[in-house]
């Protein structure tokens, strides 16, 4: 089993939409959880991240952290064309230097 | 544009080859990260260089190798290359030791193997 599970889609939306992408983990000593986006041929890019629990928002983007199911979110509101790319989950654990990756979803935002 | 920058951006070498792939970080980063991307394995931590020192090793196979440099550059080594070596190498770079949260990717590396 993978520590970090992402369904890698690929998920195909209308311009406007609201995209919930989701990765499941299975260390619970995670406590750093980052989303990066990587448009094709480039390098991953980190959209946002948080500590332990919670959520956070920054602009269209909001990162859920739910520690108790080892479930993190990333919602997406009104989708722009230019969202289009692969989202990719990560996490860390406190002191740690690696990250570990989900597979990445890949998003299309059709106009 | 991440301040990240790897070269060469394409390789295409035969099984049984050397290669050298090279990172500089962004300026004022001490640590450097090496990442494989592969379709079926996804992005996976190699190896991460600090100041000059090995810090920590992820699945980095016995062939590859790197080191880092007085000037903070980075090389990644990839010797007797096969087949499912071909991938995208990513270098990432994060001002501390041990920051997680903020690394920052350069553009790739793409090795194709023959």
């Amino acid at each position: 089993q993978k520590e970090v599970e992402q369904d890698p889609g690929p998920l195909s939306v209308p311009e406007g939409a609201i995209v919930s992408l989701n990765c499941t983990y299975s260390n619970s000593a995670f406590q750093y959880f980052m989303w990066y986006r990587q448009y094709s041929r480039k390098g991953p890019e980190l959209l946002m991240y948080t500590y332990s629990s919670g959520n956070k928002e920054d602009g269209r983007f909001t990162a859920q952290v739910d520690k108790s199911s080892k479930y993190i979110s990333l919602f997406i509101r009104d989708s722009q064309p230019s969202d289009s790319a692969t989202y990719l989950c990560a996490m860390s654990v406190t002191g740690a230097n690696n990250l570990f990756f989900g597979t990445g979803t890949r998003l299309t935002v059709i106009p | 544009d991440s301040g990240v920058t790897q070269t060469p951006k394409h390789l295409i070498t035969a099984t049984g080859q050397r290669v050298t792939l090279r990172c500089s970080p962004r300026s004022g980063d001490l640590s450097v990260y090496w990442y494989q991307q592969s379709l079926d394995q996804g992005l996976q931590f190699l190896i991460q260089y600090y100041n000059g020192e090995e810090r920590a090793k992820g699945n980095i196979l016995e062939r590859f190798s790197a080191q880092q440099f007085p000037d903070l550059h980075s090389e990644l080594n990839l010797s007797s290359l096969e087949l499912g070596d071909s991938a995208l190498y990513f270098c990432a770079s994060s001002v501390a030791f041990s920051q997680p949260e903020t690394q920052y990717f350069g553009p790739g590396t793409r090795l194709l193997v023959l």
